[in-house]
């Protein structure tokens, strides 16, 4: 079965301490993306990656960071500088990228991390 | 700069009654638009898509959507709701060529027995 898997499905941390969030796809997509959900806000782009060992910074970086060594990974660090770290993390994948077209993105079942 | 707009943060409804869930974009250039749903703490699933042709799509499930250039609109409709559809829903925009996804903040379907 093709997918985005994430792990772990919660995650509780310490204020001050960094946590990795891991996303693992099979899909053999080019493009990864890490977005945050928060009640009433939809989704923000955190960072995404158009291809391994390249990634860009999206709508709200700061306080995050990533890597993109593997085609099929793409895990997210939410650092103690991350302000506000509680939240739903969605990681999602697409086949890639055209300059005729847009391809539909896929989700996994995200990661809720509570930082107290 | 693209922008989507849900009109309605929560839609309350009856078992087998219609619905519309409403969603305007801003888009100087040409657009395709989705629209995903969200089951609780669940990751987003496409629902359906207009990327050129027919304006009018459907997904496998009964919903259907109509892109309207000249209202720069998304609407999504179903006849009749099931309280299984109880979800949130996203519309989304994103141009041709470009690498960013721009969602809505959903709208909260609520069907009710």
């Amino acid at each position: 079965d093709g997918g985005i898997t994430q792990s772990p499905k919660y995650l509780f941390r310490k204020e001050g301490q960094n946590v990795t969030l891991s996303c693992e796809q099979n899909l053999n997509h080019d493009a990864m993306y890490w977005y945050r959900q928060d009640p009433g806000q939809g989704l923000r782009l955190i960072y995404y990656s158009q291809i391994v060992n390249d990634f860009q910074k999206g709508d709200i970086a700061e306080g995050y960071s990533v890597s993109r060594e593997k085609k099929e990974s793409f895990p997210l660090t939410v650092t103690s500088a991350q302000k506000n770290p509680t939240a739903f993390y969605l990681c999602a994948s697409s086949i890639g990228w055209s300059r005729h077209r847009t391809y539909e993105q896929y989700f996994g079942p995200g990661t809720r991390l509570t930082v107290t | 700069a693209q922008s989507v707009t849900q009109l309605d943060s929560q839609v309350p409804v009856f078992e087998e009654a219609p619905v519309e869930l409403r969603c305007n974009y801003s888009s100087s250039v040409s657009v395709y638009l989705f629209w995903y749903v969200q089951y609780p703490n669940q990751g987003l699933q496409l629902l359906l898509k207009y990327l050129s042709g027919s304006t009018l799509v459907e997904s496998i499930n009964g919903f259907e959507a109509e892109f309207n250039k000249s209202q720069t609109s998304f609407h999504l409709r179903k006849p009749s709701v099931h309280i299984s559809d109880t979800a949130e829903y996203f519309c989304a925009v994103s141009v041709t060529g470009g690498f960013k996804t721009i969602f809505g903040a959903g709208t909260r379907l609520f069907v009710k027995a």
